[in-house]
């Protein structure tokens, strides 16, 4: 299936920890993918983690994979005004290249 | 800034008219992408090239039809357009359009069709 879920929602402090949840459902993805898109812009690659991998930090985010329950979930760390976006995780459906996305979770930022 | 570009970045049309959406991949890309992004389908694949010829097909009307050039920019052509066709399109690129290749987007090309 194609089936990628997000929640939609997320309102946090400023230099509190964000964390936006993902379930897939193809199992044999290789790679899953964050991306980010702010207001009236494109998306923008985030981050990524192999499939054979639990976790994968870089720099304020984590990522967290559980592949036995297909539960990808990303850590911000710290988060800023500027992390204000939709996230959007992604997953590259077996049998072909394309990518499949959910529908995207929108994180405010209250300063 | 990914690399890719997109122009134009808006386009105002009418119904019944015809636009075409152009992208340039990342130098080195070889393949190209269309996405769609809508409030009611989300984002949606559209189809991809590679090196020129088309590799993958997905959900793309047949009003709409692509294709990559030698020197491997991507145009998304769009015939008689209806209302529902206003979205944000995307173009990504990635090495060699493996599976294991990232892609990268551009910044969307805004369509509203009026």
């Amino acid at each position: 299936g194609e089936d990628v879920e997000q929640s939609l929602f997320l309102s946090v402090r400023e230099g509190d920890s964000s964390v936006i949840n993902c379930t897939y459902t193809d199992s044999s993805s290789t790679y899953l993918y964050w991306y980010k898109q702010e207001p009236g812009a494109g998306l923008q690659l985030l981050t990524y983690i192999f499939s054979n991998m639990d976790m994968k930090q870089d720099q304020r985010l984590t990522v967290l994979l559980n592949k036995k329950d297909k539960h990808l979930s990303l850590r911000i760390a710290d988060t800023q005004t500027g992390d204000s976006a939709i996230y959007f995780c992604a997953e590259i459906l077996y049998g072909n290249n394309r990518l499949a996305f959910g529908k995207g979770n929108q994180v405010v930022v209250i300063p | 800034d990914s690399g890719v570009t997109q122009t134009p970045k808006h386009l105002i049309t009418a119904t019944g008219q015809r636009v075409t959406l152009r992208c340039s991949p990342r130098s080195g890309d070889l393949s190209v992408y269309w996405y769609q992004q809508s409030l009611d389908q989300g984002l949606q694949f559209l189809i991809q090239y590679y090196n020129g010829e088309e590799r993958a097909k997905g959900n793309i009307l047949e009003r709409f039809s692509a294709q990559q050039f030698p020197d491997l920019h991507s145009e998304l052509n769009l015939s008689s357009l209806e209302l529902g066709d206003s979205a944000l399109y995307f173009c990504a690129s990635s090495v060699a359009g493996a599976r294991t290749d990232t892609q990268y987007f551009g910044p969307g090309t805004r369509l509203t069709v009026l």
